[in-house]
């Protein structure tokens, strides 16, 4: 079965270093997400992409946050100026249609020191 | 106040038990109600309900949607120990907040 790839599956920074996450959509899906799920907390929405562009985004997504789909594969959620409250389980998903059945990845457990 | 308010949250069975979990949320552009199994890592998608009253329905699990009153509940019949996971309860409202989750009801399944 087609999976949703993260990379890294773990990332430890400073605060107030710049983090890149990776993903890999399911080849035929059409919407990308982003979220995250801070330890023994909900998953949150953080964005969602279509098209090239930000079609919904969160007040967690604020201008620390980026995303971008720089080829046609790859799915990435830049963190200009991490801070401490950042250290979290980021999720990327991928759906063919908006909002439903999306495949989640494993995750990217990031850690702000 | 939470939108998704899942119960119970922790529950703890004998293989062989049905358990039912529960979901109550906000109808505020209420579109459907999705079910995730977390066991590890990654949620994985179980079930999307949109109509009331239809049971949606995969081998041992099942599930329905009342919006009359608000709530879903799953059903997990027979339980073994690889259903031992957290579900996760997710309101889709058409806005912009993506899926809006439950904090989860953690299920143990003991031998």
């Amino acid at each position: 079965e087609p999976e949703v790839t993260q990379t890294p599956s773990h990332q430890v920074t400073q605060m107030g270093q710049e983090v890149i996450l990776r993903c890999v959509p399911i080849s035929n899906h059409l919407y990308f997400y982003w979220y995250r799920q801070i330890l023994g907390q909900k998953v949150e929405f953080l964005v969602s992409f279509y098209n090239n562009e930000i079609s919904e985004k969160s007040e967690i997504f604020d201008d620390q946050f980026s995303v971008e789909r720089p080829d046609g594969s790859n799915f990435t959620l830049k963190i200009r100026s991490t801070k401490l409250e950042d250290s979290a389980m980021y999720f990327c998903a991928s759906s063919v249609i908006h909002n439903e059945k999306l495949f989640f990845g494993s995750g990217t457990q990031l850690s702000v020191l | 106040e939470d939108k998704v308010v899942q119960s119970p949250l922790s529950l703890v069975v004998h293989e062989g038990d049905t358990v039912t979990l529960n979901c109550s949320y906000e109808v505020t552009n209420f579109r459907s109600l999705l079910w995730y199994k977390q066991e590890k890592k990654a949620p994985t998608f179980l079930f999307m309900l949109t109509s009331s009253g239809i049971e949606k329905k995969s081998g041992r699990l099942s599930s329905i949607l009342d919006k009359k009153e608000l709530f879903s509940i799953l059903n997990i019949t027979a339980t073994q120990t690889g259903d031992s996971a957290i579900y996760l309860c997710a309101r889709e409202g058409g806005g912009a907040d993506g899926l809006t989750f439950g904090k989860g009801t953690h299920l143990i399944i003991q031998p």
